[in-house]
């Protein structure tokens, strides 16, 4: 099943911050972040697994809260080359990743 | 310089033609997945292969087909069976269940 993204959009100005989240329904081993700007290929960001291991960008910072399933990505002092959408996918020991429906993000000089 | 690459970049189908996308990577990657992407969603897993030569159903695989021959390629077929394949079709590399690293994608039109 897919994993929900809250919220489905966001606007910010520079410099803001803003917490993105992703709940799944499933036991996780791990999750992971993609960002995808219009037309391109997502790019990772972050992978987070369970045990507490991370792996990923020094700017960008997420949460993994094994107990409910669920994630939290957080962009802190966000810049105009922050904009996209934002991906979480979710996978469970020895499954592929499902993604999230995903959460767009603007942000404005 | 090691990545992964997709081709073509555009492409069109008419009516009950089967077409072949191409994906290449030579980041020495054992695993490999194809997912389509339609406008405003998320990416959906197709097939996937961990290894040469296997390969695996994902969640849209009908209408679908690919191969393993070579670690470094997975190439897909559109067949004529999938009714509405007007997507953009992305290909992703992995080792184990790491980071997925994705190539630039083939936008499909059926015409």
């Amino acid at each position: 099943q897919q994993p929900v993204q809250s919220p489905q959009a966001v606007i910010l100005r520079e410099g803001e911050d803003a917490v993105i989240n992703c709940s799944s329904s499933k036991a996780l081993y791990s999750v992971h972040w993609y960002r995808q700007k219009h037309g391109e290929a997502p790019v990772f960001l972050m992978i987070l697994l369970k045990g507490g291991e991370q792996k990923g960008h020094e700017k960008i910072s997420a949460s993994f809260n094994e107990k409910k399933q669920q994630s939290s990505l957080y962009l802190t002092a966000s810049q105009l080359s922050y904009s996209g959408t934002y991906f979480c996918g979710t996978a469970s020991a020895g499954n592929m990743l499902t993604f999230g429906g995903g959460t767009r993000l603007m942000v404005k000089p | 310089d090691g990545g992964i690459t997709q081709s073509p970049k555009y492409l069109f189908r008419k009516e009950g033609q089967n077409v072949t996308l191409s994906c290449e990577q030579n980041l020495n990657h054992d695993a490999m997945y194809w997912y389509r992407q339609d406008p405003g969603q998320g990416l959906r897993l197709i097939y996937y292969s961990q290894i040469v030569n296997d390969f695996q159903k994902g969640d849209i695989a009908e209408g679908y087909s690919v191969s393993r021959e070579k670690k470094e390629s997975f190439p897909l077929t559109v067949t004529s069976a999938q009714k509405n394949p007007t997507a953009f079709y992305l290909c992703a590399s992995s080792t184990d269940y790491n980071e997925q690293f994705f190539g630039p994608g083939t936008r499909l039109t059926v015409l």
